[in-house]
């Protein structure tokens, strides 16, 4: 079965402090993507991920990629409000299609 | 990357009536998708549309409930039919990136159903 999982579900993280969000995939891949969710919006493409060992960074934000460990993190740094959202992990396990994870709702406090 | 756009952006329908949603895409793409996104929810996908041919569905979608058109490679359209409460969801189209995108997400479809 094609499945990804996220961790945690909600997040909740003070002004100024780092964090880890994981994503993890039930079989091979090598093409991850990541989103962003704002309530009642659509989904913002933040990074792709399509080779073992991919990093990338935008901001206060970055997301690698480990294939063979089928896990990608997105890592937050220094956070602050503009940052609260929905994260989500998408997986193309080769079909094109994509298998989304649970989502992370993140809120950052003052 | 392409530019979506989708029609309606929301909608409240009364059971047992139809909705049809539509996406237009800016440039020609191969495959559409269409995803549900149910309140609190993450998204998961009804069906892939190809120009030219039926759309697939997947396990627990069917085409009566959900029939979609692919007229062209620009457009599609997704039919919510014979609505109940349950269909109250975010419907959203998105198609395959030509480049090293991620993949595009129209704005979304907000549907409440009484």
């Amino acid at each position: 079965e094609l499945k990804v999982e996220q961790n945690p579900l909600f997040l909740s993280m003070q002004e100024g402090k780092n964090y880890t969000i994981y994503c993890n995939y039930s079989t091979t891949s090598d093409r991850l993507y990541w989103y962003r969710q704002d309530p009642g919006k659509s989904l913002e493409s933040l990074f792709v991920l399509l080779s073992n060992g991919a990093v990338k960074q935008e901001g206060r934000l970055m997301a690698s990629l480990d294939t063979k460990a089928r896990l990608s993190t997105l890592h937050i740094t220094a956070a602050v409000h503009d940052l609260s959202a929905t994260y989500f992990c998408a997986v193309d396990f080769g079909n094109e299609k994509l298998t989304f994870g649970t989502g992370t709702r993140l809120t950052i406090i003052p | 990357s392409a530019v979506i756009s989708q029609k309606p952006s929301r909608d409240i329908c009364q059971r047992g009536t139809s909705l049809t949603i539509q996406c237009q895409v800016d440039s020609q793409v191969t495959m559409m998708f269409w995803y549900r996104q149910q309140p609190g929810q993450s998204l998961t996908l009804i069906a892939t549309a190809n120009q030219g041919s039926e759309a697939t569905y997947e396990s627990g979608f069917v085409i009566d409930k959900f029939p979609i058109s692919r007229p062209n490679l620009t457009f599609s359209t997704l039919t919510v039919s014979n609505m109940s409460p349950e269909d109250s969801s975010i419907y959203l189209c998105s198609v395959v990136p030509q480049t090293n995108y991620g993949y595009t997400f129209g704005s979304g479809t907000r549907l409440t159903v009484v």
